[in-house]
């Protein structure tokens, strides 16, 4: 089956920069996404890679490695809004849903 | 206007209960889902509709049981429900026909089940 792995908490300071990593094992790939999800609301929509390199959207970028099985989500320039939890996803063995990882909670301090 | 709506946003029940839960989306999406996400904030798929047609059905127990009366709407009916049955349930949607994979999926903002 797919598995999705990430850490589970991320703590920085206003201003710097992060790194979310996420590590997959899949049979047949299909691409990662990652999501935002803040305390009480919904998961939103933040990028996806279906290709290697590094997709950049405002101070968001997020980047993968097929070979590695491997993805990173960046945060540049934190502000305090950007504490939620993040999370990976790829899509199940058929290709019909998406199967997330379990969350990185990023804090966020000033 | 909202993308995806549900209701209701709580729903306070206790066990042995029959609820529903509904969805809509005004995005003209061909696909529609509803996931589980419980208290360690693990989101999982339960069901997935596209067109009408059930497309993906995980292994959730079958007093679980999504209702699509059309392409907007995708409802959420459980049966005798349990104590473990508390969590939040997200509807959401997304183009295409392939479980929203390389499509964005818009979530609506959930429901906040309690079963005491």
């Amino acid at each position: 089956g797919q598995s999705l792995e990430q850490p589970s908490e991320v703590t920085a300071v206003e201003g710097a920069i992060v790194q979310i990593n996420c590590t997959y094992q899949t049979s047949g790939f299909y691409g990662l996404s990652w999501y935002q999800q803040h305390d009480g609301g919904a998961p939103t929509f933040l990028s996806y890679n279906a290709l290697d390199g590094l997709e950049e959207t405002g101070r968001f970028s997020s980047f993968l490695s097929r070979s590695d099985s491997y993805g990173y989500l960046l945060l540049q320039e934190l502000q305090m809004k950007d504490s939620a939890s993040y999370f990976c996803a790829t899509a199940n063995q058929a290709g019909t849903a998406l199967i997330f990882g379990k969350g990185t909670t990023l804090s966020v301090s000033s | 206007d909202t993308a995806v709506s549900q209701t209701p946003k709580y729903l306070v029940t206790q066990m042995g209960n029959d609820k529903s839960i509904k969805c809509e989306q005004n995005l003209g999406h061909d696909t529609m889902y509803w996931y589980k996400q419980d208290s360690k904030k693990f989101l999982k798929i339960m069901f997935s509709y596209n067109n009408k047609e059930l497309i993906i059905n995980e292994t959730v127990p079958n007093r679980f049981s999504p209702k699509s009366p059309d392409k907007a709407h995708l409802n959420l009916h459980i049966n005798s429900l349990e104590l473990g049955d508390s969590a939040v349930y997200f509807c959401a949607s997304s183009q295409g026909t392939s479980g929203g994979v390389g499509y964005e999926q818009y979530f609506g903002p959930g429901t906040r089940l309690t079963v005491t």
